[in-house]
This record gives structure tokens, sequence and C-alpha cells, in this order.
């Protein structure tokens, strides 16, 4: 089945910096979605992003389908940030549900 | 609030006791699916139901035991559970159940704990 690796697995950035996280997948998708999971464990999807780029407020995304990988930007890091962060994609082919990478932790410090 | 709940958001039961774990939807959505979240692991899809059909198993031990009465709920069916079924249950619905294109939305979780 299609594989999905996101870098880097874990992330400490003091409050205000910029940060990039990575998904890479290893086949054609049409679905990609990027998840926020906060420490109490409730998942927000953040961004629907099979391809192009989309912005909401400090968060921005870039999805590069020819390339097979996704990027998500959170600049002016705040304390709230902080969590797990999903990348999950279907394959092109048929109905099949989404599959989730391992995450990236984010820990923004004060 | 994602129009998805669950209940109850915490439970703890030993091996040889039976408990029900329920999420409602409010989106109006078909499609609704339980996912496991053990510690330092991925998400593990366990169940899909689409328009109250089962599509998904993926290979999920019988001591769990779904249900979907309608559009609006699913049920996970828990009995003769183990120590290694520790973990945070999610649930999420979507519109279509078209995995390829569908939004999903997850509620917060019940985390289970077997004594």
């Amino acid at each position: 089945g299609i594989q999905v690796e996101q870098s880097p697995p874990d992330l400490i950035l003091q409050e205000g910096a910029n940060s990039t996280l990575r998904c890479n997948f290893s086949d054609s998708v049409n679905n990609l979605q990027w998840f926020h999971q906060n420490p109490w464990g409730q998942l927000i999807n953040l961004f629907y992003i099979p391809s192009g780029t989309k912005q909401n407020g400090r968060l921005s995304a870039t999805t590069v389908a020819t390339e097979r990988y996704s990027l998500l930007y959170i600049s002016s890091s705040q304390t709230t940030d902080s969590g797990v962060y999903f990348c999950a994609v279907a394959p092109y082919s048929g109905n099949t549900p989404l599959v989730f990478g391992k995450g990236t932790r984010l820990s923004v410090i004060a | 609030e994602t129009g998805v709940t669950q209940t109850p958001r915490h439970l703890v039961m030993g091996m040889t006791n039976k408990k029900s774990l329920k999420c409602e939807q409010h989106l109006g959505h078909n499609a609704m699916y339980w996912y496991k979240q053990s510690a330092k692991k991925p998400l593990e899809l366990m169940f899909v139901y689409n328009f109250k059909e089962q599509t998904e198993n993926n290979s999920v031990p019988s001591r769990f035991s779904p249900e979907c009465p309608n559009s609006s709920h699913l049920f996970l069916h828990l009995h003769t559970l183990q120590p290694e079924d520790s973990a945070l249950y999610l649930c999420a619905s979507s519109p279509s159940g078209k995995g390829g294109t569908d939004t999903q939305y997850f509620g917060p979780g019940t985390r289970l704990t077997v004594l």
C-alpha cells in the first residue's frame, strides 16, 4: 500500500519562530489532508490539499503532487500550536480510506 | 467543536467487562469511521461505514464489534478486551464516504484503559 513519511518526527521551537513540516508519499494521491492533534487528543483538519497552495492565517500548505510531497508552514509559532501534526493521504486508485503518517510532534516553548 | 461527539471521554474496564463507545455526528455526513491510536503508533483504521453499511474491516479482532444504526450514530461494542487494547479510540465522519476525495472530521476520542 501507499507509504507516508513525515519529518522531522519531533520539533522544539521558541515562540515566534517559523517551521516547515514535510510529508512524503510513495504513490499518486487524490486526497491529502493535514491534521493537528492537540495535547488532549482532538484532531482538527487544517487543510485539504491534494495539490497547490493554501493559506489560513499563520498556517499555509503546499503540495507538489508530481514530486509526491507536501509541506506545512507554521509562521510566528505560538504555544497553542503544540501537538502532533499528521499528514494523511488516499491513493488515486479507488475509494480507499486515508492512510496516516506517524506525525510530527511539535513543542512550542515560551 | 467539530460536529462529532464521543462518549464516554474516559473509560476504565476489566478484561471481563462489556462496554460500548458511542459516536454521534451532527454534520449530515454519510460515512463514519473508527480509528485506534496507541502510544507512539500512527492512527490505525478499524472500521468504515458508508450509508450504514460496513465497507472496511481492517482485520480487527472480534472482541470489537461495531454497530451503525443510522448515518448519524456509530457504536463500538467491547467485550473481553486485553490490556494491549488500551488506547485512544477516535471516531470520524465524512460527507460521502469516498475516501479519495472526502474530508474527515474527528471526535474528541475515548481514552480506554483495560486493566
